[in-house]
């Protein structure tokens, strides 16, 4: 079993449609990434989060560390939102990370 | 504007011969990271460096060597060791220490025939 796993693996939806990503560990974290990878293979980090909840414009993270489970949130998606959306989990304060497969999104017009 | 550049976007060898593939930061950033990426599998570390001069095996080292002589540079080198060395490699950096956000260049295909 993984110890990070993501779903689902591909995603499509409508412009404008409210989009949920959700990632599971099965380690003790000290934090956790979300991260976006664009179609020319360029990654972008989006979050990092311990606890609780963050947002940045139309994306939104959560994390809960008593279920070990993340979500990312789109708000109103929209075609350029169309990424691999990437989660990675740091064991321990100077563990390496350790990255889920990645859930595939593409927002059609 | 400080970023981690990464070239060639595209390399192509033949079997047999050691590539290397270059990274390069201004973030100032302490660590530097090297990791693999295949299709449908997540990144996988090669190596890493906490500081200059010094540097550890990831989880999928065998084939490969760096060298960390610079606090801004961190190259790879695929030798003809990596029995299957076609694939997308990123280099990423950090501020080290704590937890912190990592920062990603744009990768290098590389495929060997």
């Amino acid at each position: 079993k993984n110890e990070v796993e993501q779903s689902p693996q591909n995603l499509t939806a409508q412009e404008g449609e409210f989009i949920t990503i959700n990632c599971s560990y099965s380690v003790g974290i000290s934090a956790l990434h979300w991260l976006q990878q664009h179609p020319g293979g360029g990654i972008v980090s989006l979050f990092m989060l311990s606890s609780g909840k963050k947002k940045h414009g139309r994306l939104i993270a959560t994390i809960n560390i008593q279920e070990k489970h993340s979500s990312l949130h789109i708000t109103a998606s929209h075609p350029r939102d169309s990424a691999v959306y990437i989660c990675a989990v740091r064991g321990g304060s100077q563990g390496n990370l350790i990255f889920g497969k990645g859930t595939k999104l593409s927002v059609k017009p | 504007d400080g970023g981690i550049t990464q070239s060639p976007k595209y390399l192509f060898r033949k079997e047999g011969q050691n590539v290397t593939l270059s990274c390069e930061q201004n973030l100032n950033h302490d660590a530097m990271y090297w990791y693999r990426q295949d299709p449908g599998q997540g990144l996988r570390l090669i190596y890493y460096s906490q500081i200059v001069n010094d540097f550890q095996k990831g989880d999928i080292a065998e084939g490969y060597s760096v060298s960390r002589e610079k606090k801004e540079s961190f190259p790879l080198t695929v030798t003809s060791a990596q029995k299957n060395p076609t694939a997308f490699y990123l280099c990423a950096s950090s501020m080290g220490g704590a937890p912190s956000p990592l920062h990603f260049g744009n990768g290098t295909r590389l495929t060997v025939t």
